[in-house]
């Protein structure tokens, strides 16, 4: 079964500061990897996501995410945070088969 | 497509009362998920049906919570009864999976913030 290990829950940053929220996985086959964005108060919704192709996925309002299969990764970067961006982060890993499996989730809170 | 829509937005009870929270998936979505969130545990799985079906429910916590999904376009989940820790949001999810497309994501409601007293 695939699992889901989110290393940080809570990080708090200035503005403009960079971001990296870590995300790894295990599963031994080929996966898809999601990162939804809650912001305060709203649902989960999708930031960007990685099926195949260039390791290096660009998402919203700045957002990347690079796929290290060697280290079953997939961080999540912004190089200079804003305030707005104060939301809670979940990374997702879907295997073929099965159902998506969400991380427990990253608080970030951004200080203006 | 309106999204998935979830309703009430809030509800607040007394510990003991029954609880049921309410969800319609996108038109055309085949798979429906519920799921819990707290502080403390973050987003937990309860239970996900595939085509109206009930596939895995090993994330329900107790005998007290049950779901259903009557037909394609709507699905509850029932606290009964209800108790003080089962405060949480309760997020309803729907998702289109085609094999081996790339439109596999999940559509969140907006949530239903639960408060039993």
């Amino acid at each position: 079964a695939q699992s889901v290990s989110q290393h940080n829950h809570h990080v708090i940053l200035s503005e403009a500061a960079s971001l990296e929220l870590g995300c790894n996985y295990s599963y031994g086959g080929t996966v898809n990897l999601f990162w939804y964005v809650q912001y305060p108060g709203q649902h989960l919704q999708l930031l960007l996501k990685y099926f195949s192709g260039d390791p290096l996925v660009k998402g919203i309002k700045g957002f990347e995410a690079e796929f290290i299969k060697s280290k079953f990764s997939f961080n999540l970067r912004k190089p200079s945070v804003q305030w707005s961006d104060t939301a809670e982060y979940f990374c997702a890993v879907k295997a073929r088969g099965y159902i998506p499996t969400f991380g427990r989730g990253t608080s970030l809170i951004v200080h203006p | 497509d309106a999204g998935v829509i979830q309703s009430p937005r809030h509800e607040v009870t007394e510990m003991g009362q029954e609880v049921t929270l309410r969800c319609k998936p996108i038109s055309g979505h085949d798979y429906l998920f519920w799921y819990r969130q707290t502080m403390m545990r973050g987003l937990e799985l309860l239970i996900y049906f595939n085509n109206n079906v009930p596939i895995d429910d090993s994330g329900m916590p107790e005998d007290r919570f049950s779901a259903k999904m009557p037909n394609a376009s709507f699905s509850t989940l029932k606290i009964q009864p209800s108790e003080p820790r089962d405060s949480a949001v309760y997020f309803c999810a729907s998702s289109l999976y085609r094999g081996r497309t790339t439109n596999e994501k999940l559509f969140f409601g907006s949530g239903t913030q639960l408060s039993v007293l």
